[in-house]
């Protein structure tokens, strides 16, 4: 059974460029989550779709970020003009519906930006 | 403010000897507490979780942990550590929204 798949697993991008992270949750799962880790940090929420709908962005640190999920499977998050401080990993999980449900998460994106 | 706050940033242990990671948090809701794994340039992985039924809950690889309301806490437990034990241990909840609520994590050193 697969789990949730992100890519691309490393990413590098110069200061000012526009980058884009992808995400396919695992099938069946309606709840998708994007979070935000800093080194030695714990995961920092982002952003939240239920199906296709973004629920909730209240995480995302900037109109720079933005994310998608348009047929309610795979999200894309898209980062714009980026900057230093965007250097982390992004981790996307995915679970059912209800708030009990524990979610299931990637192995992340580090992004590095020069 | 809601928080989930992990108290000690570094542990380390023997093999063989009691693990001990220590989670409260505070919530104006009854919380969904959950424990996860992270091992090196992985995702994080579940441990075990709290979602109101029995206080005392039993994870995978041997952990558990008990949800004490007096105290606000809720500590991660293994009898015996093993050197694959190693890793970092992040405490987390869910409030009225879905989303998980973090602490800053413990890195478990296991030592021989």
């Amino acid at each position: 059974g697969a789990g949730v798949s992100q890519s691309p697993r490393y990413k590098v991008a110069k200061r000012g460029q526009d980058v884009a992270l992808r995400c396919d949750p695992i099938s069946g799962h309606v709840s998708l989550f994007w979070y935000q880790q800093a080194l030695g940090q714990g995961p920092e929420f982002l952003t939240y779709f239920q199906n296709e709908a973004q629920l909730d962005k209240s995480g995302l640190p900037s109109d720079r970020f933005f994310a998608e999920r348009p047929e309610g499977s795979v999200s894309t998050l898209k980062i714009q003009r980026t900057q230093q401080e965007d250097s982390a990993v992004y981790l996307c999980a995915s679970s059912l519906v209800y708030r009990d449900q524990p979610q299931h998460f990637g192995d992340g994106t580090r992004l590095s930006i020069l | 403010a809601q928080s989930v706050t992990q108290l000690g940033s570094h542990v380390s242990v023997s093999e063989g000897a009691l693990v001990l990671l220590r989670c409260n948090y505070s919530s104006s809701v009854p919380p969904y507490l959950f424990w996860y794994v992270q091992y090196p340039n992985q995702g994080l992985q579940l441990l075990l979780k709290y979602t109101s039924a029995a206080t005392l809950v039993k994870g995978i690889n041997g952990f558990e942990a008990e949800f004490k309301k007096s105290e606000t806490s809720f500590h991660l437990t293994k009898p015996s550590a093993h050197m694959s034990d190693a890793a970092e241990y992040f405490c987390a909840k869910t409030g009225t929204a879905s989303k998980l609520t973090f602490g800053t994590g413990t890195r478990l050193q296991v030592t021989l």
